[in-house]
């Protein structure tokens, strides 16, 4: 079964850049597109990245998204971290019957 | 503007059926399949299942086929996830979103909250 592993949570200085890690097992995570989804309490989630590094149109370009295939992991970075950005954010990608998985989240805590 | 408005919080029974909605608009509603995803309290998102409203085509996660049927009526442009017999367990916040080419969500409902008690 394909998986998606994240840290539990990662917190970083406002201004600094945080790096958010997204980690495949059971399979390949080069063979789906990745997307990265923000949920702030009490909200829906949004979309901050999609098709592993597009940026939805109003997502600032301090969001950028990568995949690496020797580590067989995505990765989510936030430069310029400003408080507003404290979030839970999800990695997402399908497996190889085009079924959809979720990793399990990662809270950002900007202190 | 796209937009998915989904139906209003839901109190049920155990045993009791439910159907819930996520009506589209701002976009062609048959072009774009439809996902459900459930977050249960404090807990991460899951994946449940899509459908396309134009063929009713629907690809569940084997998490949730035959627990939930998921449908759509294109003439509305609405989708629907509903349950026959529901469980505590099914206490949730249950989201629908509009899933891109690439498979990605991009637009989000705000959310529909099922609280089953009895």
């Amino acid at each position: 079964n394909f998986m998606l592993t994240q840290p539990r949570s990662v917190s970083e200085s406002p201004g600094k850049t945080v790096t958010i890690s997204c980690t495949g097992s059971g399979g390949s995570i080069a063979s789906n597109y990745v997307q990265w989804y923000q949920q702030r309490p009490g909200n829906a989630p949004t979309t901050v990245i999609y098709d592993d590094y597009r940026r939805p149109s109003g997502v600032p370009d301090r969001f950028s998204g990568s995949i690496d295939s020797s580590s067989n992991s995505a990765s989510l970075t936030i430069s310029g971290l400003k408080t507003e950005d404290e979030a839970d954010y999800y990695c997402q990608s399908y497996d190889s019957n085009n079924r959809g998985v979720f990793g399990g989240g990662t809270k950002l805590t900007v202190l | 503007e796209v937009q998915l408005v989904q139906s209003g919080a839901e109190v049920k029974k155990p045993g009791e059926s439910l159907k819930i909605s996520c009506k589209g608009s701002g976009y062609s509603f048959s072009n774009f399949w439809i996902g459900w995803v459930r977050q249960m309290p404090g807990k991460g998102l899951e994946w449940m299942g899509i459908i396309s409203p134009g063929d009713s085509d629907t690809r569940y996660s084997p998490s949730f086929q035959g627990q939930v049927t998921i449908s759509a009526d294109k003439s509305i442009t609405t989708a629907y996830l509903q349950w026959s017999s529901l469980k505590a367990s099914d206490t949730a916040m249950y989201y629908c979103a509009r899933v891109l080419q690439g498979n990605g969500f991009d637009y989000w409902g705000q959310g529909t909250l099922v609280t089953v008690s009895s």
